[in-house]
């Protein structure tokens, strides 16, 4: 089974300071690979996805993504963080079940604190 | 934009009570997916379906059971409910370009 793991419980980050929450996969074959966010008590809102292609991934809300096979690696990022931006963040890989199903495998995810 | 509906949003249960939950994903999305998430907890993948049949299952209780109706609306029937099947869960629609989109949850609390 494909899976990610992400490091840091809590990442706190000044207002305006470059912000990274880290995420590792371990797949077999090709990864497909998900970032999404969660305010309280809110559902999961997509942020960006790696398919293919180029290894930075832009998406919603400036966020961005670097995916690194070499580390296995798929990092978010953002240039300037806002206090809005703290949240919960999951690391989601897609998980292949057989006969061309299959359903995203999170992270346990990374609580976002951005401070005034 | 439209998006996944769930209903209801707030359910409150006896312990050995049963519920269910309902899922309406925009019309013609074909693919549902179950979640459950516990306080504190990531999703975990609990059951999918794909044109009305079971596509995938995960860790779903046998107490569980879900379907995919005609209009591809999407019932979780929960039965002897315990106390840790207090969660957030959620149904999310699997768009064509891949990534999975969530409702906002239903949050059942089980007393």
């Amino acid at each position: 089974a494909q899976s990610v793991a992400q490091p840091e419980d809590q990442v706190n980050v000044a207002e305006g300071n470059p912000l990274t929450v880290k995420c590792t996969y371990s797949v077999s074959g090709n990864p497909y690979l998900f970032w999404y966010v969660q305010y309280p008590n809110r559902g999961l809102q997509f942020l960006l996805k790696y398919i293919t292609g180029d290894n930075l991934v832009k998406g919603s809300y400036g966020f961005e993504a670097e995916f690194n096979k070499s580390q296995t690696s798929f990092h978010l990022k953002k240039p300037s963080a806002l206090v809005s931006d703290s949240a919960l963040y999951f690391c989601a890989v897609r998980d292949y079940s057989g006969a061309g199903s299959y359903q995203l495998t999170f992270g346990k995810g990374t609580k976002l604190s951005v401070i005034p | 934009a439209a998006g996944v509906i769930q209903s209801p949003r707030h359910l409150i249960k006896e312990k050995r009570e049963t519920a269910t939950l309902k899922c309406y994903p925009i019309p013609r999305h074909d693919t549902v997916y179950w979640y459950q998430q516990g306080p504190g907890q990531d999703p975990q993948f609990l059951i999918s379906f794909y044109e009305k049949m079971q596509s995938d299952k995960g860790s779903i209780p046998d107490r569980f059971s879900a379907q995919q109706f005609s209009d591809y609306h999407s019932e979780l029937n929960m039965s002897s409910l315990e106390l840790g099947d207090s969660a957030l869960y959620f149904c999310a629609e699997r768009r064509s370009t891949g990534e999975l989109f969530f409702g906002e949850g239903s949050r059942l609390t089980v007393l």
